[in-house]
This record gives structure tokens, C-alpha cells and sequence, in this order.
């Protein structure tokens, strides 16, 4: 069965502060991880995918096949920051489903 | 424009009716989905359907019927409402590497 962790509900850090958002999965093969984001109101939208290892929005994201993480991660948390963040994964062949984490609601303090 | 479009997008009904939600993508996406998002934010796959054929149907009431009249569509008619079927229903699609565009949303309330 695949399984997504987000151990925490809310996190706030004031402006300026760096931000990780933890992640952590079950898997039993080769997963495909992916961060969404969903600002206040409005659809989720992908944020990165762990194929790319690309930096969007100053977000990046490793994965650690060892401690079987996905953390997010940014230096400078900026308020526009401020949003719902899922974390899910892609594994189950030939279905492309994607399970996602419960999501960690991130709160930027000006 | 819209890749992926819901409507309606807020929904009010009565416990006992019956309603449908459609969705449409215009990304040439050979597969959609309906999530659920309860009141919690919590995130909960329903139905999958690739090229106009269910592959995924998670433990949903048999109230819910999706219906794809071809691959660019996935509704969602639901049976005698709940208080419990409350919450914000998702459409998306996707091509193979999981990389999913959501709809807008539709924010169901049952009273």
C-alpha cells in the first residue's frame, strides 16, 4: 500500500525565516513524489515533481530514498507563501493515482 | 481557456436530491479523476477513469456514479444527498507521469 505522512497540521514562521514542510512516504517500489499547493480558495495546483528537481517559487525538494522523505523546503518564507501544501505520491503502476499527504497549512507572519 | 473546467462551481441542495457535476478538460488528457476535499482539507481520490474506462473506484457509496461520455469528460451524478456528501469535489487529469491539473472546484452543501 502507498501511504503519504505530513507529520504537521500548521506551521507558521514569520517572514524572512526558512521554511520545511516535512514529507515522508510508504512505498514498497520507485515512487514519483510531488508537492501541490492550494492558495486560499482556489485550485491545486502543482508546485514540483521530484523528476525535475527544479526550484519554483524559491521551493525545492529532495528526495531521500534512505529516510524515505520528500521535505519542502525554502530559506526565506515570504508571506505570498501562505497556502495549503500537499505532498503525494505516484506509484501504483498503470493507474497513475495519486495519494496524497492530509496537507500542512503554512502560515507566513509579517 | 480554461484546461480543466468544473460547474458548477458552489452548489446548494437539499438531503434527498439528486445532482450532477460536470467536468471537461481541454489538454488532450488521457486520464481524469474526482477527488474529494473534506472539511478538513484532507484529499481522497474517488474515481479514475482512463480513456472513457474506470480503473480506479475507491470505497465510494454507490450513490456516486461518474459517467465518461468521452475522454475530454468526467461527470459526477450524485443520488439522494447527504449531510456528509458536504465538502469541495475536485476534477483533474493527467498524462502518464502523475502530473495532474485540477479543476477550480465545486463546493457541494447538503442541508
Amino acid at each position: 500500500a502507498q501511504r503519504v505522512t505530513q507529520p504537521e497540521k500548521l506551521l507558521s514562521v514569520f517572514k524572512g525565516a526558512p521554511v520545511e514542510l516535512k514529507c515522508n512516504y510508504s512505498y514498497s517500489g520507485s515512487p514519483e513524489l510531488f508537492w501541490y499547493v492550494q492558495y486560499s480558495r482556489q485550485r491545486l495546483q502543482l508546485l514540483l515533481r521530484h523528476i525535475s528537481r527544479e526550484s519554483i517559487k524559491g521551493f525545492t525538494a529532495d528526495l531521500n530514498k534512505g529516510e524515505t522523505s520528500f521535505h519542502l523546503k525554502k530559506p526565506f518564507a515570504q508571506e505570498e507563501d501562505s497556502a495549503m501544501y500537499y505532498c503525494a505520491l505516484s506509484g501504483r503502476a498503470g493507474s497513475y493515482q495519486l495519494t496524497f499527504g492530509k496537507g500542512t497549512k503554512l502560515s507566513v507572519i509579517p | 481557456d480554461t484546461a480543466v473546467s468544473q460547474t458548477p462551481k458552489y452548489l446548494v441542495t437539499q438531503m434527498g436530491n439528486d445532482k450532477s457535476i460536470k467536468c471537461e478538460q481541454n489538454l488532450g488528457h488521457d486520464t481524469m479523476y474526482w477527488y474529494k476535499q473534506d472539511s478538513k482539507k484532507f484529499l481522497k481520490i474517488m474515481f479514475s477513469y482512463n480513456n472513457k474506462e474506470l480503473i480506479i473506484n475507491e470505497t465510494v457509496p454507490n450513490r456516486f456514479s461518474p459517467k465518461s461520455p468521452d475522454k475530454a469528460h468526467l461527470n459526477l451524478h450524485i443520488n439522494s444527498l447527504e449531510l456528509g456528501d458536504s465538502a469541495v469535489y475536485f476534477c483533474a487529469s493527467s498524462v502518464m507521469d502523475g502530473g495532474y491539473t485540477f479543476g477550480s472546484g465545486t463546493r457541494l452543501t447538503v442541508v
